[in-house]
């Protein structure tokens, strides 16, 4: 089945070290979005990609980047992960990116700052 | 972005019918109104999407009353698997991203 998947689904990092999570998808949607969702919080909107387009959120932190090298993958980068930054983080995508009935969620990766 | 206010919180049992409301006074003429479901430790995922009156699916109902100033997604004779988080959302569909309120966490007793 055509899907979004996230790996690792738990990932466990230092205070401070640089840490990545992939998302890769089989959709071949144009559009790829980063969201953080901390505990009974709602997800939040990092920042999407449209193809090749990268469009950051106003109040997303410096401290996460995002890379989109082809179609399939999308990458997140936390440069100097901090306690507060503990939340799963979830990948999505859509065809187009003005259609809310056709976003496909992946199950998301809970990271563990120590 | 219309502003969208759920209950925070919902507790039911198996069998029931379950309505959730969602108020959105400043929807505007071109929004419409989306529902997600969110289980734990998953990803959200679309269950329904309306503009006006009725909508039905396999899995809930969507109700929108003519001035849709609000919406009640309704659940027909729930399970414990429906207990998730719903979120009620807003928007004319032009927008770039889709934004998450608090949504209503859904409790299903047996």
């Amino acid at each position: 089945d055509a899907m979004v998947i996230q790996n690792p689904r738990y990932q466990v990092t230092q205070f401070g070290k640089p840490v990545t999570l992939s998302c890769s998808q089989t959709l071949n949607h144009n559009v790829m979005y980063w969201y953080q969702q901390k505990s009974s919080q709602a997800p939040k909107l990092l920042f999407h990609y449209y193809d090749k387009d990268f469009n950051n959120e106003a109040d997303t932190p410096d401290n996460f980047q995002s890379r989109r090298p082809n179609t399939s993958f999308c990458f997140l980068d936390i440069r100097s992960p901090g306690l507060g930054d503990a939340a799963m983080y979830l990948c999505a995508t859509s065809r187009e990116h003005r259609d809310p009935t056709d976003y496909t969620f992946g199950s998301g990766t809970r990271l563990t700052v120590v | 972005l219309a502003k969208t206010t759920q209950p925070i919180s919902m507790d039911s049992y198996e069998g029931q019918e379950v309505n959730i409301t969602c108020s959105h006074n400043n929807i505007a003429t071109n929004d419409y109104i989306t529902w997600y479901q969110q289980f734990p430790s998953q990803g959200p995922r679309f269950i329904i999407q309306g503009y006006k009156t009725k909508v039905t699916n396999e899995v809930a109902s969507l109700f929108i009353p003519a001035d849709r100033k609000s919406s009640t997604l309704s659940l027909p004779r729930v399970s414990l698997s429906d207990t998730a988080v719903y979120y009620c959302l807003v928007g004319e569909g032009r927008d770039d991203k889709i934004i998450f309120g608090k949504g209503t966490r859904l409790h299903i007793l047996p």
